[in-house]
């Protein structure tokens, strides 16, 4: 299984583009690229992923390097209800069928 | 579209009590998995049911055992609870066609003293 290296905590002004990066250097071939977020005292919450495009829904934006050896997530104009402990992870589906979860970004969004 | 709903949110258990927590999937997801976290930690993932049958499970010993009903909603058991079961109980469904879009409830948190 690829590892993740996520730094451990994040700030980002109110308004501006948060970027949130991810290290998976020993993905392999089959394995996609998730992020989750969970905001304090709640579940988490799925946000994106992808396996080597860059993809894009209302959320979030998910830049993956050409070697797929990094991630970057980004929000592109993050607000106080941002802050939250980003998690990325990187798995085989259908194969795996758990999430594995690390210790994540704690992102501080401040005004 | 009603999201996943988990019960009781809190709870107090003893040393050596059985505890069961209940989900109610998102409508329309047919697989529903369990995660464990403890304070400061992220999830841990306990196991997955699909069709009623377990379709996965971590690293965690038979007194924590599960069930899934045909409406999908789902039980999760702890017998012998511990002081280290101390924990927010995570439930999460899914579609089995889109498996790693994990909806997760808000959680039950369990204390055992």
């Amino acid at each position: 299984d690829a590892k993740t290296t996520q730094p451990p905590s994040m700030d980002c002004a109110e308004g501006r583009a948060a970027n949130l990066p991810c290290n998976h250097s020993t993905i392999s071939g089959n394995e996609y690229v998730y992020w989750y977020r969970q905001i304090h005292s709640q579940g988490p919450q799925y946000i994106i992923h992808g396996l080597k495009n860059n993809e894009t829904n209302e959320m979030a934006s998910l830049i993956i390097t050409e070697d797929r050896k990094s991630s970057t997530l980004i929000l592109p104009h993050a607000t106080l209800r941002d802050t939250a402990v980003y998690y990325c992870i990187v798995r085989v589906v259908p194969r795996d069928n758990d999430m594995r979860f690390g210790a994540g970004t704690r992102l501080t969004v401040k005004p | 579209e009603t999201g996943v709903t988990q019960s009781p949110t809190h709870l107090i258990k003893t040393r050596g009590q059985q505890v069961t927590l209940r989900c109610s999937s998102q409508s329309g997801h047919n697989t529903v998995s369990w995660y464990q976290q403890a304070l400061g930690q992220g999830p841990q993932f306990i196991f997955q049911y699909y069709r009623e049958e377990e379709n996965g499970r971590g690293n965690f010993p038979p007194r924590f055992s599960g069930l899934q009903f045909p409406n999908y909603s789902s039980e999760l058991n702890v017998n012998a609870l511990e002081l280290d079961d101390s924990a927010l109980y995570l439930c999460a469904s899914s579609w089995r066609e889109a498996p790693g879009e994990l909806f997760f409830g808000e959680g039950s948190r369990l204390t055992v003293l």
